[in-house]
């Protein structure tokens, strides 16, 4: 148990539908990441917020819309999604931004797009 | 890019023998941190070794830096079937290039019994 938590833990979606991603975190860190894990590929940023800021947009397509509220919760809003797409998504979050803090990971959402 | 890449691909040992696990990068880091990855799940954080550092410890986990030959390499000793999982390195550049933590594409362990 890492502090991070996610849900769900898994997904399945068809290309049409919207859905959205929790994280939460119980760490009082103040950065909070969204990566992508596809089979055979290394992991990819998609998003860092530091203090409920966006601060990184690795281009990301605009059918992944992200949303901090606050620094222990972030949200990954997903729409007319491609098979593509499919990939288990995983949250992080850190004390400092960046790569300068470790950083702890959900379990991972596993999502399915038909 | 200053992604790492992790040697080899794939590991296959049995219980109770060493496994080596080596990480090349290809620019200027402030950091390298090793993860782990059991199969479908999160990462977990190992070891941070910072540029200014040569080895660090962790239990049965040994980590050295060489900066001149931009590569790590993770030891395991006396490994455990429980070992069994994805290991990525991960390298971060310095403070004035934003600090992204990039990853490798791993290796697989596999500790057979």
């Amino acid at each position: 148990e890492t502090g991070v938590t996610q849900t769900p833990r898994h997904l399945v979606m068809g290309m049409t539908n919207k859905k959205s991603l929790k994280c939460e975190q119980h760490l009082g860190h103040n950065a909070m990441y969204w990566y992508k894990q596809s089979a055979k590929k290394p992991l990819e940023l998609m998003f860092v917020y530091n203090f409920k800021e966006q601060t990184e947009n690795n281009s990301v397509p605009s059918r992944f819309s992200p949303e901090c509220p606050n620094s222990s919760h972030l949200f990954l809003h997903l729409h007319t999604l491609q098979p593509e797409d499919s990939a288990l998504y995983l949250c992080a979050s850190s004390q400092g931004a960046g790569g300068f803090d470790t950083q702890y990971f959900g379990p991972g959402t596993r999502l399915t797009v038909l | 890019s200053q992604q790492g890449e992790e040697d080899p691909q794939a590991l296959s040992i049995q219980e109770g023998e060493n496994a080596t696990m080596n990480c090349s990068y290809k620019t200027s880091i402030n950091n390298l941190q090793w993860y782990r990855q059991n199969s479908g799940r999160g990462l977990v954080h190992l070891i941070l070794i910072r540029s200014n550092e040569r080895e660090k410890h962790s239990g049965r986990l040994r980590v050295t830096l060489d900066t001149s030959k931009k590569s790590s390499s993770l030891l395991i000793t006396a490994s455990r079937a429980a070992d069994t999982a994805s290991y990525f390195c991960a390298t971060t550049g310095p403070y004035n290039q934003g600090g992204k933590l990039i990853f490798g594409q791993g290796t697989e362990l596999s500790v057979k019994p």
